[in-house]
């Protein structure tokens, strides 16, 4: 069964950085990702693909702060220079034939 | 500028029906897949259902299937959904999403709509 897990929480302080993890589901390592952020009370916001050899599509206008990585089933998205701005739920989400998955997402405190 | 504008939410009685859209403008439509996402109140993103760019495949989540209907009019550029026998567990802004390819199998949810908010009670 296609899963990806989250972390629900992370903290960190203004101008640090933070890496945030995806793990796909057993037998599952192949397979690209997508990286959403969500700030309080806004819709959804594509940040990047993340395929399986750390290659990356960013969505238009993403900073350069923001960049992934991938290491056998996990993916990252690792964002540099944290602004207060970046606090926020991250989700990731994979998919197959007819089915999409997300995780739980992972709330981003900016300290 | 590529944009999604979703209406027709609104309040509904449980065992009622609603039919969503999804306006699509700045891109060509009918070469990618669409996908509607919900998130009930407080809690995360859920995939509801997808649909290629004919239209000619139509997938659903199990906690929809047999109730909802994807559909998609590629000469209106809008991405519709049926939801009926809905139940309060439906309650949720319901997001249209684009998929960066359609045959390519590429199907990061590039674009977003706002939402629009769906609620389920008597």
């Amino acid at each position: 069964q296609l899963v990806v897990t989250q972390s629900p929480s992370a903290s960190a302080s203004l101008g640090a950085s933070v890496k945030l993890t995806c793990t796909l589901s057993s037998g599952h390592s192949s397979y690209a990702i997508a990286w959403h952020q969500q700030q309080p009370e806004k819709g959804p916001r594509y940040l990047m693909k993340l395929n399986s050899d750390g290659s990356h599509s960013k969505g238009d206008g993403i900073p350069d702060r923001f960049s992934g990585s991938s290491f056998g089933a996990e993916r990252y998205l690792t964002i540099s220079s944290l602004q207060s701005e970046d606090e926020a739920d991250y989700y990731c989400q994979t998919w197959g034939t007819g089915i999409h998955v997300f995780g739980g997402g992972t709330k981003l405190t900016v300290l | 500028e590529v944009q999604l504008l979703e209406s027709g939410g609104g309040l509904v009685q449980p065992g009622g029906s609603l039919r969503l859209s999804c306006a699509a403008s700045g891109f060509t439509f009918s070469s990618y897949a669409m996908s509607w996402v919900r998130q009930a109140p407080g809690k995360g993103l859920e995939w509801v259902s997808g649909i290629s760019g004919s239209g000619g495949s139509a997938y659903h989540a199990d906690s929809v299937k047999g109730r909802f209907t994807i559909s998609r009019d590629n000469s209106r550029n809008t991405l519709y959904v049926q939801m009926n026998s809905l139940r309060a567990e439906d309650t949720a802004v319901y997001y249209c999403a684009k998929s960066r390819g359609d045959s390519s199998g590429d199907h990061a949810f590039e674009i977003w709509g706002q939402g629009t908010m769906v609620t389920v009670s008597s």
